[in-house]
């Protein structure tokens, strides 16, 4: 079964940490991307990378940066993360076929 | 700029109750269409994905239809079940993906 693992489920952090996110995906899709996801508020697109060492500013890239040394692995930075961080993040890749999402992230940044 | 339009933005019905999902979208040059659930606190499961080139598609006890001249699509649910609760996210992918806000459906027994 194809899949998109995300490092965690829940993160507990504290404000001013600089808080990693890690998403692998084992379909060879050359599309990935980093989402949160807030009551009210939608799925935002943070950034996405089309290729290896690639990446797109999303509507919402301010406070964040990204990774993307290896096709399957498409991390998420939050380079000092603070109280307005703390959403479910969603990774995903794609393909012609669609997208495949991860099962998320719920930060929380105290 | 690509808008996703879902109405309505919560549905509550009986079991067994065939319904019916919408999903509206402001550009028609679009690649695809791609139905989501969402359960409370978790990711997203597709359910169907549309190609622009196709008018509908099936899996089960759901059928998606897509118009793309008039910007909609529905998702059918038939003989709904207590198991169907959930949200549900219609994404149209054109230059990028946009997600509408979703629909929150409540199956009661």
């Amino acid at each position: 079964d194809v899949k998109v693992t995300q490092s965690s489920r829940y993160l507990v952090k504290r404000t001013g940490e600089k808080v990693f996110l890690e998403c692998v995906q084992d379909m060879d899709h050359e599309n990935m991307f980093w989402y949160r996801q807030d009551p009210g508020l939608g799925l935002r697109l943070i950034y996405f990378s089309y290729d290896v060492k690639m990446k797109e500013k999303g509507d919402i890239p301010e406070g964040y940066s990204v990774s993307r040394e290896k096709k399957e692995r498409f991390s998420l930075i939050l380079e000092s993360a603070s109280t307005n961080q703390t959403s479910m993040y969603l990774c995903a890749s794609s393909n012609s076929y669609g997208y495949t999402f991860g099962s998320g992230t719920r930060l929380t940044v105290v | 700029k690509q808008e996703v339009t879902q109405i309505p933005a919560a549905l509550s019905v009986p079991e067994g109750e065939n319904l019916v999902l919408n999903c509206s979208f402001t550009d028609s040059a679009i690649y695809n269409l791609q139905w989501f659930r969402q359960d409370p606190g978790k990711g997203l499961t597709s359910l169907l994905l549309i190609q622009s080139s196709q008018r509908e598609q099936t899996s089960g006890r759901l059928n998606a239809s897509l118009d793309k001249s008039s910007g909609r699509s529905t998702l059918y649910i038939a003989a709904s079940q207590p198991g169907d609760s959930a949200t549900y996210l219609c994404a149209v992918a054109s230059n990028d993906m946009r997600f509408g806000a979703g629909t929150r459906l409540t199956v009661k027994p």
